[in-house]
């Protein structure tokens, strides 16, 4: 697969739990952004990453923390979940962080807490 | 919100065409994306428009009024499989960050 592959696809878990969620960039991809989308409501920007340094945070709870790795794929780490956590999240990788390049995305992980 | 608007909803008629707003009133802007979801799936690139004016992609076709914080998506020729959510997306000009509408969810009727 040559496009962002995230990574679970679904996953449950309880209230107050905790949640690792990956992305894999395209190959030569540095720039990678982190987005939420709830039922029927925008993409909502969370955090970006470009050549393994933060650049950028958006809504991302401070629960949350994003790290972006050598080979610039990218982990979520999610602690003490709450219901309202429930949500698509997308992550989306672009060639370089300016010019005509525009992002493409990952299938997303459906997370659900209950 | 972050700044983008656009209508839950339109509706239009297979093979006539369907207009999909967009306004803005970011803090930045750095051009504008415009994407095609569907229902569970991730958000595709259709196109990216930065000058003023309208931008002729065949099936897809977009306008941009800067001074007015207006973009527009034009379909023509629609096809029932044109049904998707559009996405009309701001770039900001620290990195390119996408700032997202909450989409038009644009029905095709037989």
């Amino acid at each position: 697969d040559s496009g962002v592959v995230q990574s679970p696809r679904h996953i449950i878990k309880e209230k107050g739990g905790r949640s690792v969620l990956t992305c894999i960039p395209i190959s030569g991809h540095s720039n990678v952004v982190w987005y939420q989308q709830t039922l029927g409501k925008e993409l909502k920007f969370l955090i970006q990453h470009y050549e393994k340094v933060e650049r950028d945070k958006g809504f991302l709870p401070s629960r949350f923390s994003v790290q972006q790795f050598d080979d610039y794929h990218s982990e979520m780490n999610m602690s003490a979940l709450e219901l309202e956590d429930s949500a698509m999240y997308f992550c989306a990788s672009s060639l370089d962080r300016g010019g005509v390049s525009d992002y493409t995305f990952g299938s997303g992980t459906r997370l659900l807490v209950i | 919100g972050q700044g983008v608007e656009q209508p839950d909803n339109l509706m239009s008629v297979e093979g006539t065409f369907a207009r999909v707003n967009c306004t803005y009133s970011t803090s930045g802007f750095n051009g504008l994306s415009w994407y095609q979801q569907r229902e569970g799936h991730a958000p595709v690139f259709l196109s990216y428009v930065v000058l003023d004016g309208l931008k002729d992609s065949g099936h897809f076709s977009t306008f941009l009024s800067r001074s007015n914080g207006y973009s527009y998506l034009l379909l023509t020729e629609l096809q029932i499989k044109d049904s998707a959510s559009y996405l009309c997306a701001v770039r900001m000009p620290n990195y390119n960050v996408l700032y997202f509408g909450s989409g038009t969810k644009l029905t095709v009727e037989p």
